[in-house]
């Protein structure tokens, strides 16, 4: 059975910085690209980030551009999501999911994803 | 505003069809596949229809997918209560070199 488990979400200060993961399993990670989409509180769904299977290609919505990093440990078999600066406007549940095609761009979708985590920013 | 436009809402009653559009352009929807996502209130979005009209296993076939230039179609047939959820559709942009999203439709079966 696949399973991603985002983890690392929390209250954060405008600025300060926050680093998201996700376990996966029950898949073979390193076959797959995989992807962070965010959901702020009552609104639709937002690609944040994507990255190839070996890392290889990756890229970056631009919201959050220059600001986030996205990262993967095919070795751990864990995503992950490097936020710095971050706004208010962040504010959303953090989603992990699981592509369908080993690179990241045209030609994929998400067949799995996780339960999220809730990222919140505010003083 | 969303690169993908769907309608707010759409509403209709139990053994009944709907349709749910999504408005692209020749960057996103007009040359790449699209897919829909169904999330019911309170959980992650699930795949529902991919490559513009093909079913995952489990996806019952009220559900079906259609394109046609820079828009596409999500129809659901005999309707029933527990399809009421937001539905939304997604595809590469090659311009923007990023996934997009249409904003979302809210389904109400009356």
């Amino acid at each position: 059975e696949v399973q991603l488990v985002e983890s690392g979400g929390g209250l954060v200060q405008p600025g300060r910085s926050l680093r998201l993961s996700c376990a996966a399993s029950g898949f073979t990670f390193d076959d797959y690209a995989m992807h962070w989409v965010r959901q702020a509180p009552g609104k639709g769904l937002e690609w944040v980030s994507g990255i190839s299977w070996n890392s290889g290609s990756i890229g970056y919505a631009d919201s959050v551009k220059g600001r986030f990093t996205i990262s993967r440990d095919n070795a751990k078999n864990s995503l992950y999501l490097q936020m710095n600066s971050l706004r208010a406007e962040d504010t959303a549940l953090y989603y992990c999911a699981k592509s369908t095609t080993p690179l990241y761009g045209s030609g994929s979708h998400y067949d799995y994803w996780g339960q999220g985590t809730l990222v919140t920013v505010s003083s | 505003q969303s690169v993908l436009t769907q309608p707010p809402s759409v509403s209709a009653a139990p053994g009944q069809k709907v349709t749910i559009s999504c408005s692209g352009s020749s960057s996103n929807i007009g040359n790449n596949y699209v897919s829909w996502y169904q999330q019911l209130p309170g959980t992650a979005p699930k795949l529902l229809i991919y490559d513009n009209n093909k079913r995952p296993s489990g996806i019952p076939d009220r559900f079906s997918g259609s394109k046609s230039g820079t828009s596409a179609t999500l129809g659901i047939t005999g309707l029933q209560t527990g399809d009421e959820a937001d539905y939304y559709c997604g595809t590469w942009d090659s311009s923007l070199s990023a996934e997009v999203f249409g904003g979302g439709t809210k389904l109400t079966v009356l």
